[in-house]
């Protein structure tokens, strides 16, 4: 069965600390994403990356940063975490191609406090 | 950009009955239009999709249609089921090319009244 694991579903961070949230994906899939889910704000882009290395600003791109060393694996960076990241991380993966729907992980409950 | 969206933002509906959720897109290029099922504590998860030189496609109790020209997509659920209760998204994505990424819509939590 194909998969998107988020490494930890629940995490309870500080604020400025620095919190790494972890993605890997096992479909040799060459797009990956994070979306961050808030009530009533849908889903919401906060970076992309087509390729190894390769990365691009989603909509909310602003106190996060993004690494993809190897192609199964994205990670979202929370330089200084405050309390307005305190949300619902989801990580995506799809083929390249228009007709291609994402596979998601089944999301990373971060809390800020 | 591409806008999406989506209503209801809830919706109840008897055991049985049938349920409908509509949304908008606003850029005409658009071609891949796929909806996503939530179930709590899991990840959304792709039920249906449709293309745009298609006006409907169908899966069992789910359909989805699309009107290119009003630039408008429905989800259909027929005889609906207490486990299709969860909250639901539609999307849609444009067609230049190397624009992987989908516009999501502010979904709708589904509730069935058994």
């Amino acid at each position: 069965d194909v998969k998107v694991t988020q490494s930890s579903r629940y995490l309870v961070k500080r604020t400025g600390e620095k919190v790494f949230l972890e993605c890997v994906q096992d479909m040799d899939h060459e797009n990956m994403f994070w979306y961050r889910q808030d009530p009533g704000l849908g889903l919401r882009l906060i970076y992309f990356s087509y390729d190894v290395k390769m990365k691009e600003k989603g909509d909310i791109p602003e106190g996060y940063s993004v690494s993809r060393e190897k192609k199964e694996r994205f990670s979202l960076i929370l330089e200084s975490a405050s309390t307005n990241q305190t949300s619902m991380y989801l990580c995506a993966s799809s083929l390249v191609g228009s007709f291609y729907g994402y596979t998601f992980g089944s999301g990373t409950r971060l809390t800020v406090v | 950009g591409e806008n999406v969206e989506q209503h209801p933002s809830t919706l109840s509906v008897q055991e049985g009955d049938s349920a409908v959720i509509k949304c908008t897109y606003s850029d005409s290029a658009s071609n891949y239009f796929p909806w996503y099922k939530q179930e709590l504590g899991k990840g959304p998860q792709l039920i249906i999709d449709i293309r745009s030189n298609v006006g409907e496609k169908k899966d069992q109790r789910i359909a989805v249609t699309l009107n290119k020209t009003a630039k408008h997509f429905s989800l259909h659920i027929t005889e609906t089921q207490p486990e299709d209760s969860a909250v639901y998204f539609c999307a849609a994505r444009g067609s230049n090319f190397g624009n992987e990424k989908l516009t999501f819509g502010t979904g709708t939590r589904l509730t069935i009244i058994p």
